[in-house]
């Protein structure tokens, strides 16, 4: 499983955007990157995922550089509801279906 | 959308009774569970991957005979964590795992705070 690295905590204020960066030198061909998020006492909520390059949906934007051995979770003009944990996983448990490992997540604090 | 129910959503037992955390996948069939125990300000910690009809698999360090876990049918896990401490108090959080077409999907549960006094 490669070994993500995200910074500890980070602040913003509200309609600002965020870019969340998370390292994952030793990532694997199969390897896919997700991005979870987490509100205290709730379990954890999917955000995204890619392969490389970029995706996007309606709540978040993903970019993968070519090497992939980084990512970049951007959240468009965050709300204070945008408070929370988030984490970045990296393996291929998303098709070949094993267990989920959550590194130490990045708490975002966003401020009126 | 998958959905999970996860239930108590919060309990509290005295030390030495043991409690039970149901988890049940609400519209999918989940032949793989997973239950994750968090401290506050702490990460998701992985302690077993349950298997329908079959024994749950424990992570190196987490005690079997003292979180028993069975996974009876396809929508339903159970934790059961047994003779409960204080050191027990946690936050704990099941996921069920869904086949969707080549990949797997993962939905978690609310979570279930457990304080042992």
């Amino acid at each position: 499983l490669a070994k993500t690295t995200q910074p500890i905590s980070m602040d913003s204020y509200e309609g600002q955007e965020v870019n969340i960066t998370c390292s994952h030198n030793n990532i694997a061909t199969n390897d896919y990157i997700t991005w979870y998020q987490q509100f205290p006492s709730q379990g954890p909520r999917f955000i995204i995922q890619g392969y490389k390059t970029k995706v996007t949906n309606e709540v978040a934007s993903l970019f993968i550089p070519a090497d992939r051995k980084s990512s970049t979770l951007s959240l468009p003009r965050v709300s204070l509801s945008d408070t929370a944990v988030y984490y970045c996983l990296v393996g291929a448990s998303y098709n070949q279906g094993g267990k989920l490992i959550f590194g130490q997540g990045t708490e975002l604090s966003v401020k009126p | 959308g998958a959905v999970v129910s996860q239930h108590p959503s919060w309990v509290i037992c005295k030390s030495g009774t043991s409690v039970k955390i149901e988890c049940r996948s609400l519209d999918f069939q989940a032949t793989t569970m997973f239950w994750y125990r968090q401290f506050p300000k702490q990460s998701l910690m992985l302690m077993a991957t349950s298997n329908e009809g079959s024994k749950a698999t424990y992570e190196q360090g987490v005690e079997k005979d003292k979180f028993l876990i069975n996974h009876a049918s396809l929508t339903l896990s159970t934790l059961t964590v047994t003779s409960a401490h204080p050191e027990d108090s946690s936050f704990y959080i099941c996921s069920a795992r869904e086949k969707r077409g080549q990949s797997y999907g993962y939905t978690f549960g609310s979570g279930t705070r457990l304080t042992v006094v």
